[in-house]
């Protein structure tokens, strides 16, 4: 069974400064993994997403996400922090080699924006 | 516009009352999820369906049921059996090969008990 960790319900960044949103993973296969954020009353959008290409994942809006085996994580980064990057960011592993998708989600991280 | 539409955007049910949310997609794909989402526990898998006429339970099923009568609709009902429904529904599509494996997301309904 897969399942995902989000590390911190709530994190707070001085604009400008890094963003690192911490996501670790379960699974018995070889995972996919993605990045979504939600803004208040909104869906999904999704950020980027790993499927056993490259292990440095570029997103949008400036998001990167690195795959580590070892470590079985999948952080989000973001070198500088803008206002606008204040929301709820999700982590979500599927696994490769079934017929359905289906994603599990971690329970979220919101994070704000110091101005 | 390709994408996936909810409504309504808000709903509220009184109790002992069946309500449906809406769910169409225009991308084609063939498989759809409603999730739940609730503060603080991420989005909970209700319902799924791979193809037409055919759907699975998800984790938290109970209460809620589902028809898959055409590819582009999904529609779930909230049961009078589901004892807390108030939450926020989002309805997801994907292509269920290996290079589309990411879920395209509605804009969601937000279900209230009065």
């Amino acid at each position: 069974a897969q399942s995902v960790t989000q590390l911190g319900s709530h994190v707070s960044v001085s604009e400008g400064a890094l963003v690192l949103l911490r996501c670790n993973y379960s699974s018995s296969v070889p995972p996919y993994l993605f990045w979504y954020v939600q803004y208040p009353n909104q869906g999904l959008q999704l950020l980027l997403k790993y499927t056993s290409a490259a292990t440095l994942v570029k997103g949008i809006n400036g998001f990167e996400a690195e795959f580590k085996k070892s470590e079985t994580s999948f952080h989000l980064t973001k070198p500088s922090a803008h206002m606008s990057d204040a929301a709820e960011y999700f982590c979500a592993v599927s696994e490769s080699g079934a017929g359905s998708y289906q994603l599990t989600f971690g329970k979220g991280t919101k994070l704000s924006v110091i101005p | 516009d390709g994408g996936i539409t909810q409504s309504p955007k808000y709903l509220f049910r009184k109790e002992g009352q069946n309500v449906t949310l809406s769910c169409e997609q225009n991308l084609n794909h063939d498989a759809m999820y409603w999730y739940r989402q609730d503060p603080g526990q991420g989005l909970r898998l209700i319902y799924y369906s791979q193809i037409v006429n055919d759907f699975q339970k998800g984790d938290i099923a109970e209460g809620y049921s589902v028809s898959r009568e055409k590819k582009e609709s999904f529609p779930l009902t909230v049961t009078s059996a589901q004892k807390n429904p108030t939450a926020f529904y989002l309805c997801a599509s994907s292509g269920t090969g290996a290079l589309n494996t990411e879920a395209f997301f509605g804009q969601g309904t937000r279900l209230t008990v009065v």
